[in-house]
């Protein structure tokens, strides 16, 4: 069973543009970590943002954390049309790095 | 360095048969775990091998069942498949509390 959902499902913006998508999961957590695939292809890994960290960035994403309401938000800024794909979150309880994938968000950027 | 390599990258099977798939770790990683990702789903956690030991199951089924070598390298094996088998079988491997890396998967479909 999947942990939590993404929302949206899907998200299509035009190039320039910054896109959100939110996950929500349901138990404790060690850490949260957000993925992207591309279509039939593998998970290539963005970024990992711990339990005791609530904001993280990485060049154009940011990633926040809120623990009190188990959800994550992941916001690419000045979206590009290489960045059309889909993004899964993904969390790990403590003592195990067993991963829980959500449901994934398709983002099409449109240049 | 070598990314995580999986073999074949597509396959199909018949109901009743049986499937061995294969990865190649990443060098230097010496865990591997298991993913089966339904069309528009996220991946969901099969198991996990630790220095050729079982480290870890998800919610499926003794016919799938894995084996890892000395190299690191890993099989997935499922039995008797079924038509809800049909899927991206995904690995991935790690070292330590390091994020996973994944390969590009096997797409198995069954007829």
């Amino acid at each position: 069973s999947q942990q939590g959902e993404e929302d949206p499902q899907a998200l299509s913006i035009q190039e320039g543009e910054n896109a959100t998508m939110n996950c929500s999961y349901k138990t404790s957590i060690n850490n949260l970590q957000w993925y992207r695939q591309n279509s039939g292809r593998g998970l290539v890994h963005l970024i990992l943002i711990r339990s005791n960290e609530r904001e993280k960035h990485s060049g154009r994403l940011r990633v926040t954390l809120d623990t009190s309401k188990k959800s994550s938000s992941l916001l690419i800024t000045a979206s590009r049309a290489a960045d059309t794909a889909s993004y899964f979150c993904a969390t790990a309880a403590y003592n195990t790095d067993k991963l829980i994938f959500g449901t994934g968000t398709r983002l099409q950027v449109f240049p | 360095e070598t990314g995580v390599t999986q073999s074949p990258t597509h396959l199909i099977k018949t109901r009743g048969q049986q499937v061995t798939l294969r990865c190649s770790s990443q060098s230097g990683h010496n865990t591997v775990s298991w993913y089966q990702q339904a069309l528009g789903q996220g991946p969901q956690f099969i198991f996990q091998y630790y220095r050729e030991e079982e480290n870890g199951r998800g919610n499926f089924p003794p016919r799938f069942s894995g084996l890892q070598f000395p190299n690191y390298s890993s099989e997935l094996n499922v039995n008797a498949l079924e038509l809800d088998d049909s899927a991206l079988y995904l690995c991935a491997s790690s070292f330590g509390n390091q994020p996973q890396h994944f390969g590009d998967g096997t797409r198995l479909s069954i007829l």
